[in-house]
């Protein structure tokens, strides 16, 4: 595709259930980030993961969430036990390098409401 | 550590006037600030950015902005305002390693006729 898209456009859960959140990035694109957008409050990033054709690091975040990237192009933002504070956008963006200043692409972003 | 404020949620002006919209940064490390918006369903798009060249940045769609040490600044203005840039515009700071960033909450702008 020509863009980073997301998916699902809005999910809702029920507080304490896991969800998975995917990301499809841009071909060749490196580095990828997770961010949450709470209204009000910004955005921060949750993870970020670089890849080559030798190795993968993969941001850890502590706790509930994790990141997967079993391809590339693809990456999975899994939240468990979710909690109602985790109602926010996730926003996936993409890089072609990892250097500071390098144009992020964003997808339209997850809407997750935690009931 | 860094962090960023932008100073009003929205912000309305009449097409045609000046816009206005406020960010202030504070970073221990030598920053780079970037202005993206996002039109509504659409994701974060990059209007411009600023790496410690020029003071005075020029981007996309005839927005540009100023980078202000002594003020801890990086306001983005438009000389005249146009319907279509009804949007939601994020400051952001840079500059603790990589490429991640620290968004502020946002300001919403309304364009009237």
């Amino acid at each position: 595709g020509a863009g980073v898209s997301q998916s699902p456009r809005y999910k809702v859960a029920k507080r304490g259930r896991d969800v998975a959140l995917r990301c499809d990035s841009i071909s060749g694109h490196v580095t990828l980030y997770w961010y949450r957008q709470t209204l009000g409050q910004g955005s921060e990033v949750l993870t970020y993961s670089q890849s080559d054709a030798q190795r993968d690091k993969s941001g850890r975040p502590s706790g509930r969430f994790s990141a997967e990237r079993p391809e590339r192009s693809v990456s999975t933002l899994k939240i468990q036990r979710t909690e109602q504070g985790d109602s926010a956008v996730y926003l996936c963006a993409s890089s072609l390098g990892d250097h500071l200043g390098e144009k992020l692409f964003f997808g339209s972003g997850t809407q997750l409401s935690v009931l | 550590a860094q962090s960023v404020t932008q100073l009003g949620s929205h912000v309305s002006v009449s097409e045609g006037a000046l816009v206005l919209l406020r960010c202030n940064y504070s970073s221990s490390v030598p920053p780079y600030l970037f202005w993206y918006v996002q039109y509504p369903n659409q994701g974060l798009q990059l209007l411009l950015k600023y790496t410690s060249a020029a003071t005075l940045v020029k981007g996309i769609n005839g927005f540009e902005a100023e980078f202000k040490k002594s003020e801890t600044s990086f306001h983005l203005t438009k000389p005249s305002a146009h319907m279509s840039d009804a949007a939601e515009y994020f400051c952001a700071v840079g500059g603790g390693g990589y490429n991640k960033l620290i968004f502020g909450a946002g300001t919403r702008l309304a364009v009237h006729p």
